[in-house]
């Protein structure tokens, strides 16, 4: 099946530096894909949508210059968290929708734990 | 009021019992439905899709679709503590590449050996 992969899965950084989460789809092109946020025992909320050649949209109270998003090519979408704090340690997770082949599912990234010191 | 209505649980059940999860909506537009189960700090894994309303079944999982009572339902059959994971609830307003998802709050669901 469609394979979503996500890099690094943990990183550790102080406060005030950049961090980049890479999302890559594996096996299928992705125009579309999506970034999550979620905190511990909540559920996933949609940070952005991030589209290939183009601007990411960005939901309502996401700061987008916090929060830079790059989709360069079909099968990769990156996550800047940009000048981290501690309030933005949390779990990112990545998506990206299958094309007619996988039924347009959407498959998932297995998540980065951002801990900000 | 949130988009999608889901009880967080925790849900505690014995090995080889029925679990019901159950999710509401308030937006009639939605029409694609779907099922998660995520494990601790891993991303969600597909186990239903549904477009209509009715039942859909695969192996001991059945979703079921109300679109007239905006509810629908994930029933397991014989559980087991490998079931044991937060299950979530999500929908969209098409099945497009580029329609985004909104998810329930998720139910923690553990099912006792």
């Amino acid at each position: 099946g469609a394979v979503v992969s996500q890099h690094p899965s943990w990183v550790i950084c102080k406060s005030g530096t950049s961090v980049k989460i890479e999302c890559r789809s594996l096996d299928f092109q992705a125009t579309t894909m999506f970034w999550y946020r979620q905190f511990p025992k909540q559920s996933l909320m949609l940070m952005a949508t991030s589209n290939e050649g183009s601007k990411a949209t960005y939901e309502q109270g996401v700061e987008k210059d916090k929060f830079l998003i790059n989709h360069a090519s079909l099968t990769l979408s990156t996550l800047t968290v940009t000048s981290a704090h501690p309030e933005d340690s949390s779990f990112y997770i990545c998506s990206a929708r299958g094309n007619q082949a996988t039924n347009e599912k959407l498959f998932f990234g297995s998540g980065t734990q951002l801990s900000v010191l | 009021q949130k988009e999608v209505e889901q009880d967080p649980g925790p849900l505690s059940v014995p090995e080889g019992a029925i679990v019901s999860l159950n999710c509401t909506y308030s937006n009639s537009a939605f029409q694609y439905f779907m099922w998660y189960r995520q494990y601790s700090r891993k991303g969600p894994e597909l186990l239903m899709y549904t477009y209509s309303s009715g039942n859909k079944e695969d192996g001991r999982f059945t979703a079921q679709v109300d679109k007239s009572s905006k509810y629908i339902s994930l029933f397991i059959r014989d559980s087991q503590p490998s079931d044991s994971a937060t299950y979530l609830c999500a929908m969209s307003f098409s099945y497009s590449s580029a329609s985004k998802i909104i998810f329930g709050s998720g139910t923690r669901l553990s099912i006792r050996p």
